[in-house]
């Protein structure tokens, strides 16, 4: 049972590109977690979805950002024209039945905006 | 938002020392506590979610535990050793995984 994957690894956009970060899940696991950890700081919150629902977005900017969960394939966190401040890993966790139960983590993309 | 607390912010034990830290979390409508060890470079691992007031865990030299009417946990680890070097991270279950910032331990051989 492959863990939770992520990719790429590594991403360089320039300003003003679009960045797509894929996340799929461990088998079996309907709930996903995205967070961003910035520079010198913790890991925040940023998306709760569950297969094809945004259960919880409060963690996310309003603008540039948005995040999915297909019935099929992976979760995808899009930010939109992309600037210096997006500069940050980000990183997904998978569980099976929601947040009382373990989340697994995948390595994080590293994003940087050039 | 929920507040989730952790004490200290950072930590340099030598080897062989045994060290604890601790979580501060919203004693009302507790559901679970979750630690996770972080190392550089890598992704959260799980290690332990506990739910019971009460609760001890233990994994190896490091074990938790837990209180839920006082609103704290606990993280133990008995003769440091440098590959403990790491961050701890708790999390508690809301509407979201609320994380504390974590603790950074250093154990010096």
């Amino acid at each position: 049972n492959a863990g939770v994957m992520q990719n790429p690894r590594h991403l360089v956009r320039r300003r003003g590109q679009e960045a797509r970060l894929r996340c799929s899940p461990m088998k079996g696991h309907s709930h996903v977690y995205w967070y961003r950890q910035l520079p010198e700081e913790g890991l925040k919150f940023m998306v709760y979805l569950q297969k094809e629902n945004i259960i919880d977005e409060s963690g996310m900017p309003k603008e540039r950002f948005s995040a999915e969960f297909p019935k099929e394939g992976p979760s995808i966190l899009r930010i939109q024209q992309v600037v210096r401040g997006d500069s940050a890993a980000y990183f997904c966790a998978s569980s099976p039945t929601g947040l009382g139960t373990e989340a697994f983590f995948g390595q994080g993309t590293r994003l940087t905006v050039v | 938002i929920l507040n989730v607390e952790q004490s200290p912010q950072s930590l340099h034990v030598q080897e062989g020392d045994s060290t604890n830290f601790t979580c501060s979390f919203p004693s009302s409508n507790f559901y679970a506590l979750h630690w996770y060890r972080w190392e550089t470079a890598k992704s959260p691992e799980a290690l332990f979610v506990m739910t019971l007031n009460g609760d001890e865990k233990k994994k190896g030299r490091i074990s938790a535990t837990l209180n839920t009417k006082e609103g704290y946990s606990y993280l133990y680890i008995k003769g440091s050793q440098p590959e403990d070097s790491a961050t701890y991270l708790c999390a508690f279950p809301g509407n979201q995984f609320y994380f504390g910032t974590g603790t950074s331990l250093t154990v010096i051989p």
